[in-house]
């Protein structure tokens, strides 16, 4: 079946540094690809999406790009800010998920000291 | 615009109690609604959708219901809790976008 694999957490780092967090996926047919964030104490908001090979999403500084021959869609941001200290999900949709139903990973938290 | 409200925020309750978790969508119609859970230390997991009134769909086997008396309602129940019913559970909606909105969430703590 269609799965995600993140990379475990929590990732720490400082203000301004460089942040990758990993993601992978196994999936049938060509699925939609998502990041979501998950700040403390509420919901899950979309941070950004890509729906084909070598689409880039962006928003807010971070850029994940969907890399079909590695089955990966990473996200980056090359200056993190406090701010940014949340849980970060990897999701995917379509395939043999179907179209409506989206599959998580087991989401990484960020933290940011100042 | 278009939000989306889940109550209550936060609830303790005692095993063998019941459950009631209240989803509703404003500012669209028939949307396809889910209900998620997020166990401490785990991933999101997909409890059930429906993508119409009276519609519902059961993802893994458990101890929850749902039902969708209303267009844009969605009710998480249960006749009696389990302390392994305890997490962070969310709603979320979308239509014809292959993106979904959520909810702030409930986290319930069964003691």
């Amino acid at each position: 079946g269609n799965s995600v694999t993140q990379m475990e957490g929590p990732v720490t780092l400082s203000e301004e540094a460089f942040l990758t967090i990993n993601c992978t996926y196994t999936a049938t047919g060509y699925p939609s690809l998502f990041w979501y964030v998950q700040y403390p104490g509420e919901g899950l908001q979309l941070l950004l999406k890509a729906t084909k090979a070598d689409d880039k999403g962006s928003n807010k500084g971070f850029e994940a790009t969907y890399r079909k021959e590695t089955t990966s869609f990473h996200l980056e941001k090359g200056s993190v800010q406090v701010s940014d200290s949340a849980v970060y999900f990897c999701a995917l949709s379509g395939g043999n998920t179907g179209f409506q139903k989206l599959v998580f990973g087991t989401g990484t938290r960020l933290l940011v000291s100042p | 615009s278009q939000t989306i409200h889940q109550w209550p925020a936060t609830l303790v309750q005692p095993v063998g109690s019941p459950l009631s978790l209240e989803c509703t969508v404003e500012g669209t119609s028939n949307p396809n609604l889910y209900w998620y859970r997020q166990a401490a230390g785990r991933g999101l997991q997909l409890l059930f959708y429906s993508v119409g009134i009276g519609q519902i769909s059961s993802e893994v086997p458990q101890n929850l219901s749902a039902s969708r008396p209303q267009d844009r309602q969605f009710i998480l129940s249960s006749k009696k809790l389990l302390l392994s019913d305890s997490g962070f559970y969310l709603c979320a909606w979308n239509k014809g976008k292959n993106i979904q909105y959520f909810g702030a969430g409930t986290r319930l703590s069964v003691l």
